[in-house]
């Protein structure tokens, strides 16, 4: 599973309340990557980080920030949740050979 | 603009029975074609990488091609464990982010 732990699992929140989910890998991976997973669109990127505190966008960053202060640790953030926002969200970092390894996902409802 | 498709988007088998995916893509340059398999409720698991047209990799009853428009998963004697979502993606040689482009997958349902 390339040591790849999201965290929370499950969330629940309500409109208009910022959200930060976090990713945290233990093989000092340099790159990381945010994705969602909604049906009918595959997965698509949001942002990610090529090193400590250097980050870039995906496809799907608007309503999205993210931010790396330690290799281990990549966090995503919903400034101000929106309905559009339920999805599953899935951490990856790449490996030696450009594939990328994901982790479990957070499944995120905004009611 | 990279696109990638994939067919069908659901496929049921009886167990034993042979059968195809396909991953057709348009992109500006191919650096790799990826394929994952993907369970309920969890994130996609690597299975293979191919790079250039004729490529081939094979593990246990799964076998991936690669030609210059498509790639095919192949299943030769599938069991009911092999039921799953496969997804393709490619990687190409503009950005240095090495992004992946997914397709939207395939719901493989085998029945025993």
């Amino acid at each position: 599973d390339a040591g790849i732990t999201q965290s929370p699992r499950h969330k629940v929140t309500e409109t208009g309340t910022p959200v930060t989910l976090r990713c945290h890998q233990t093989e000092n991976h340099r790159y990381m990557y945010w994705y969602r997973q909604d049906p009918g669109h595959g997965l698509r990127l949001i942002h990610y980080s090529y090193g400590v505190k250097d980050t870039d966008k995906g496809e799907v960053s608007d309503g999205y920030s993210v931010s790396r202060s330690k290799t281990e640790d990549f966090l995503l953030t919903l400034e101000s949740a929106t309905s559009s926002q339920t999805s599953v969200y899935f951490c990856a970092v790449r490996g030696g050979d450009n594939e990328q390894f994901f982790g479990p996902g957070t499944r995120l409802t905004v009611l | 603009e990279d696109q990638v498709t994939q067919s069908p988007e659901a496929l049921r088998l009886q167990e034993g029975e042979s059968s195809s995916l396909n991953c057709s893509y348009t992109v500006s340059g191919l650096r790799g074609l990826f394929w994952y398999r993907q369970d309920p409720g969890k994130g996609p698991e690597f299975l293979f990488t191919l790079y250039s047209a004729g490529e081939e990799k094979e593990k246990e009853r799964l076998k991936a091609t690669l030609t210059k428009k498509e790639s095919f998963l192949h299943i030769t004697a599938p069991k009911p464990e092999d039921s799953a979502t496969y997804l393709c993606a490619v990687q190409t040689f503009s950005g240095s982010a090495r992004q992946l482009t997914f397709g939207s997958g395939t719901q493989l349902t085998v029945l025993p």
